[in-house]
């Protein structure tokens, strides 16, 4: 069974780019979480998303966005990259039940650097 | 403002010694109480949870401790192994947050063999 994946694994961008990140969800989960890791900080959540819709969100700017598609899988998008975005995006995943999501597993991240 | 506040901030423990993490929250809301284990160039991993009707879980070698009054809670690692060691984060939610972890800073554990 393959946990949860998020592609690709390093990325560098300049600043006022845009990016886009992908995770595919651990099989039969529903819901998926995109988290922000700076270096030598815990997870910040950005927001959530259930049957392709942003349920919960975080302290984070409107250029960051995202999407689920009908298949649980997600993206997240970022504009005009500032270099305080530099950080290690993680994907977690869950099963939702009511308002309470069950346990959450995180993928690998994907290492964004903007210069 | 965090919500979640862990110390210390690294820890270096001998093989066969314990560990002790420990994090205290602001939000009397929060029922889910779970640690993280964080391997470099690795996504967190779900170690142990608990939630606040009971005071104390244990799991293998990991003790989750839980103060409701004082609104602090601990992870004990007990005969620590160079394996063991990692960055640790403990976290919290509360019912209808659809899940939103709130983490704290982290502890990075080095086990000395």
């Amino acid at each position: 069974d393959a946990g949860v994946t998020q592609s690709p694994t390093h990325l560098i961008k300049t600043r006022g780019q845009q990016v886009t990140l992908r995770c595919s969800p651990k099989s039969g989960h529903d819901t998926v979480s995109w988290y922000q890791q700076a270096l030598g900080q815990g997870p910040q959540f950005i927001f959530q998303y259930y049957e392709e819709e942003e349920r919960q969100r975080g302290n984070f700017p409107d250029r960051f966005s995202g999407h689920q598609f009908p298949n649980y899988s997600s993206e997240l998008n970022v504009n005009a990259l500032l270099l305080g975005d530099s950080a290690l995006y993680l994907c977690a995943s869950s099963v939702l039940r009511g308002m309470v999501t069950d346990t959450q597993y995180f993928g690998p991240g994907t290492r964004l650097t903007v210069l | 403002q965090q919500q979640v506040k862990q110390s210390p901030q690294s820890l270096i423990v001998q093989k066969g010694g314990i560990s002790i993490i420990n994090c205290a929250y602001e939000n009397t809301a929060f029922d889910y109480f779970p640690w993280y284990q964080q391997f470099p160039g690795k996504g967190p991993a779900l170690l142990i949870a608990i939630r606040p009707d009971v005071s104390e879980k244990k799991e293998g070698r990991f003790t989750i401790s839980f103060n409701k009054s004082a609104k602090q809670f601990s992870l004990h690692i007990m005969d620590s192994q160079p394996g063991d060691s990692a960055t640790y984060f403990c976290a919290a939610s509360f019912p209808g947050s659809w899940g939103k972890l709130q983490f704290g800073a982290g502890t990075q554990v080095v086990v000395t063999p």
